[in-house]
């Protein structure tokens, strides 16, 4: 039972592409975020959201558009990509004791 | 702002040599303290976490942290490293405020274990 499960595991796509990357968490939490993860491994937070609501967008380029449908799922959509946007990409939710549990990230390649 | 510091970029130790990974925080307020694992192509685990309390906190795979408010560190510890323990470890802070919540990593510290 994966408790955050991201799709697809990897990416691969040309630049000016738009594509998505689909977060579910099964564990009943209300927040959840978006990491990008660089080539150095610094891992850097870009949103997050409570309830379906955003809380927290941290000076992300607005080709990056989060959308929650529902307190399950927070999907990441990006238009225009660019070379620079290469990265992993973890979802994660969190419980009310600020314990995050983590997806198995997406590995976007732009080329 | 939060952040947190993690000194050592990589750290090479002996199979049953003893560890300790160091983590420098700045927060505000009281402050919530977590050390990660990740694997190489892996998501992130909690090793532990320190909230309030007693400030050695003991974590999953045998690993403990202390906190000390004076020196603002959590620093990461186990006895005796196994081969497996190779992965990449960091230090995150994190609080409820007015803003929001979020958690800041460090930078992490590569552990790689010689057999």
């Amino acid at each position: 039972d994966t408790a955050v499960s991201q799709t697809p595991k990897y990416l691969v796509t040309q630049m000016g592409n738009d594509k998505s990357i689909k977060c579910e968490q099964n564990l009943g939490h209300d927040t959840m975020y978006w990491y990008k993860q660089d080539s150095k491994k610094f891992l850097k937070i870009m949103f997050s959201y409570n309830n379906k609501e955003l809380i927290i967008n941290e000076t992300v380029p607005n080709r990056f558009s989060p959308k929650s449908p529902d307190k399950a799922h927070l999907n990441l959509h990006i238009n225009s990509l660019e070379l620079g946007d290469s990265a992993v990409y973890f979802c994660a939710s969190r419980d009310e004791g600020l314990k995050a549990f983590f997806g198995q990230g997406t590995r976007l390649t732009v080329v | 702002a939060q952040s947190v510091t993690q000194p050592d970029i990589h750290i090479t130790v002996s199979e049953g040599a003893s560890l300790e990974l160091r983590c420098n925080y700045s927060y505000g307020a009281t402050p919530y303290l977590f050390w990660y694992v990740q694997s190489p192509g892996q998501g992130l685990q909690l090793l532990l976490k320190y909230f309030s309390g007693d400030t050695l906190v003991q974590g999953i795979k045998g690993f403990e942290a202390e906190f000390k408010r004076s020196q603002s560190s959590f620093n990461l510890r186990k006895p005796s490293v196994h081969w497996s323990d190779a992965a990449e470890y960091f230090c995150a802070v994190g609080g409820i405020t007015g803003g929001g919540n979020k958690l800041t990593f460090g930078t992490g510290t590569q552990l790689k274990v010689e057999l």
